[in-house]
């Protein structure tokens, strides 16, 4: 299930299940957002992104839904696996701006 | 992609002194990006780094704490300065590649002031 933590809120699933991670995002004007996994002891990695002229966006095992209406970002992870464990940051940038703003975070727990 | 080499990896201080985190990049950038991660936070960005050009500070961050170097197109470095328990933090170098918005990170230098 969902919880919020002190720090991050966290999302337990068990290995094969399908993860879906969320974000909201304020900024109307917001017109390029992305994902990023960040595992223990590294860096933020790229995993997706989306524009916002697009509604849904499909890579390997993952999947991004944008809905704009509601200024809602969603990453879906399909058959997860224990790999998948790590923190994943929504980020969202405006008019082809390099600095983005990032989003809190969620720590997915993928159970074996 | 963007191999970005950045050291030290973890670092404990002592309160008063200053550490200096170096990234490398393997090929020419023009714009390098210094995040802060306070634990279990999101990213916060502290500056950017243009080379030719003193950096541009977020607001909350100034010059005399946060001093950066960008002497060339694949360096850069930022000093923490008189370091305080409160600046221990993940410290992230980034860099845009490519056509579109998106970063890349270095692996970040874990830093602990006692």
């Amino acid at each position: 299930g969902e919880s919020v933590g002190l720090h991050l809120p966290t999302l337990s699933v068990q290995e094969g299940d399908n993860s879906i991670i969320n974000c909201a995002y304020s900024n109307s004007a917001s017109d390029y957002f992305i994902w990023y996994k960040q595992e223990s002891g590294k860096g933020p990695q790229f995993i997706i992104d989306i524009r916002s002229n697009m509604d849904k966006r499909q890579g390997q095992r993952v999947t991004v839904l944008l809905n704009k209406t509601v200024k809602h970002l969603s990453l879906q992870i399909a058959a997860t696996q224990p790999g998948d464990s790590a923190v994943y940051f929504c980020a969202e940038s405006s008019g082809g701006s390099y600095i983005p703003t990032f989003g809190r975070g969620t720590s997915l727990i993928v159970h074996p | 992609s963007a191999v970005i080499s950045q050291k030290p990896s973890r670092d404990i201080c002592q309160r008063g002194t200053s550490l200096t985190i170096q990234c490398q990049v393997d090929s020419q950038v023009t714009m390098m990006f210094w995040y802060r991660q306070q634990p279990g936070q999101s990213l916060t960005l502290i500056a950017t780094a243009n080379q030719g050009s003193e950096a541009t500070y977020e607001s909350g961050f100034v010059i005399d704490k946060f001093p950066i170097s960008r002497p060339n197109l694949t360096f850069s470095t930022l000093t923490v300065s008189n370091m305080s328990p409160e600046d221990s933090s993940i410290y992230l170098c980034s860099v845009e590649r490519g056509t579109n918005e998106k970063l890349f990170f270095g692996s970040g230098t874990q830093l602990s002031v006692l």
